[in-house]
């Protein structure tokens, strides 16, 4: 079956290190995007990409980065400048661009940091 | 700019009452809006959308939602809740032209009493 998988489920930092979320559809998605969930705040953007080789900042960028070398993987690392790191993060992804059909999402990643 | 307000942040009702939860928009023209439903530690499921056309829209799980542009709301019902429905509801606003990022609503948890 298609879908979105993260990995790991539970992800356990220290201070001062740099971590990697994976991101992996088989769904042939075009576009693909990272949402930081916390408690009463709903969801973030941190990144999105339209197109291999192509991304763009979202609101929360800072701290955070990404590739998009393949179709299907969309990983993101948090690095050790993000200050406040510990949250829930939720990849998503979409057939295209402007013409909606709604996102599939990921089961998620929980990051904490320790 | 674009927002979604999710008024309520808990709703508790019992098994088997109706259900409406509120969402209310700030957009410009006429905007793409869903509804996702999030159970714990897990990802969002869509449960429905509005594009245009009839404004009450069907879902799955026997969710629907109605489209009221004179109020800027896209609230979702439900006529009789099942325990299962536990879990928590955001509703989201997308743009309809250019580059495709959803905006989030804070979310609504709703209890289901038995």
């Amino acid at each position: 079956d298609g879908g979105i998988t993260q990995s790991p489920k539970y992800l356990f930092r220290k201070e001062g290190q740099n971590v990697t979320l994976s991101c992996e559809q088989n769904l042939n998605h075009d576009a693909m995007y990272w949402y930081r969930q916390d408690p009463g705040q709903g969801l973030r953007l941190i990144y999105y990409s339209q197109i291999v080789n192509d991304f763009q900042k979202g609101d929360i960028a800072e701290g955070y980065s990404v590739s998009r070398e393949k179709k299907e993987s969309f990983p993101l690392t948090v690095t050790s400048a993000q200050k406040n790191p510990t949250a829930f993060y939720l990849c998503a992804s979409s057939l295209q661009q402007g013409i909606d059909y709604g996102y599939t999402f990921g089961s998620g990643t929980r990051l904490t940091v320790v | 700019a674009q927002s979604v307000t999710q008024p309520d942040i808990h709703i508790t009702v019992s098994e088997g009452a109706s259900l409406e939860l509120r969402c209310n928009y700030s957009y410009g023209a006429t905007p793409y809006l869903f509804w996702y439903v999030q159970s714990p530690g897990q990802g969002l499921q869509l449960l429905l959308k509005y594009f245009s056309g009839d404004t009450l829209v069907q879902g799955i799980k026997g969710f629907e939602a109605e489209f009221k542009r004179s109020q800027s709301s896209f609230n979702l019902r439900k006529p009789s809740v099942h325990w299962s429905d536990a879990a928590e509801y955001f509703c989201a606003v997308g743009r309809t032209s250019g580059t495709y990022k959803y905006i989030f609503g804070t979310g609504t948890r709703l209890k289901v009493l038995a």
